[in-house]
C-alpha cells in the first residue's frame, strides 16, 4: 500500500545543530507539505513544493529550508536549530490533479526537542 | 476575519448522542473543504471531502452553507472511539492548492 513516512519519529538536538527530518511518500503525489503544531496554533505551513525542483515558502519558514530532487522526499532542513523550534513537525502530500486535488495525507509525525 | 474559525471546545457529549461542529471562513471563492479526525499525538488523517452542499458517510455528515460561508460536521450516535479533535480545512487564500487548518474542535464521548 502506498504511505508516507517521516523519519526520525523522535529526536533530541541541542541549541545551533543542523538538524534534518525526512519524509518519504510513495502515493506518487505532486504536492508536499511541511507543517508544524505547537498548542494553541494548530497547524503551521513551513515549506512546500508542486514538483520536483519546485520549493516555496509557507508562514513559519524561517530558519528552515527544504530541497525537492525527486518525486518521493522532501527533506526539512533546520540550519541552526533553536529551542523555539521545538514541535511536532508533519509532513504531507496531495495529488495536485483531478477532483481530489487538494485532499492531504499526513506522516506520523516528528517530536523534536531542542535543548 | 481569520481563513477558518473553530470552537476549540471542549465538546463533552453522553455515548449516542448527535453532537455538530460549525467552522466558518473568509474565502468565498473555496471550492472544496475538509474535516480531519486527529488523535492525541497522531496525525491528522481526513474525515471526509465536501465539494458541493454537503456529503454522508454512515453517521458523518458534513454539510456547506455558502451563504453563510460556514461548513459543519455532524455526528450522530456518539460512540467512545469518536472522541478526537476535529480540524476544518479550508482551501487557503493566498496561493493554489494550499490549505489552511482550523485550531480544531476537541470531541469528548463520555460513558
Amino acid at each position: 500500500d502506498a504511505e508516507i513516512t517521516q523519519s526520525p519519529r523522535h529526536k533530541i538536538t541541542e541549541t545551533g545543530r543542523q538538524v534534518t527530518l525526512a519524509c518519504h511518500q510513495t502515493w506518487n503525489h505532486n504536492n508536499m507539505f511541511w507543517y508544524r503544531q505547537d498548542l494553541g496554533h494548530g497547524l503551521r505551513l513551513i515549506h512546500y513544493s508542486y514538483g520536483v525542483q519546485d520549493t516555496n515558502k509557507g508562514e513559519v519558514s524561517d530558519g528552515y529550508s527544504v530541497s525537492r530532487s525527486n518525486t518521493e522526499d522532501l527533506p526539512l532542513t533546520l540550519e541552526s536549530a533553536a529551542s523555539s523550534q521545538t514541535s511536532v513537525y508533519f509532513c504531507a502530500s496531495s495529488p495536485g490533479i483531478g477532483k481530489a486535488s487538494n485532499e492531504q495525507f499526513f506522516g506520523p509525525g516528528t517530536r523534536l526537542t531542542v535543548l | 476575519r481569520k481563513e477558518v474559525e473553530q470552537d476549540p471546545g471542549p465538546f463533552n457529549v453522553p455515548e449516542g448522542a448527535t453532537v455538530a461542529f460549525n467552522c466558518t471562513y473568509s474565502n468565498s471563492a473555496s471550492q472544496s473543504f475538509f474535516w480531519y479526525r486527529q488523535d492525541c499525538r497522531k496525525e491528522p488523517k481526513l474525515l471526509m471531502s465536501v465539494y458541493s452542499s454537503g456529503n454522508e458517510d454512515g453517521r458523518f455528515t458534513a454539510q456547506l452553507n455558502r451563504a453563510s460561508q460556514y461548513i459543519s460536521l455532524l455526528i450522530r450516535d456518539s460512540k467512545l472511539s469518536d472522541s478526537a479533535t476535529y480540524l476544518c480545512v479550508v482551501p487557503n487564500s493566498g496561493g493554489y492548492q494550499k490549505v489552511t487548518f482550523g485550531i480544531g474542535t476537541k470531541l469528548q464521548v463520555i460513558p
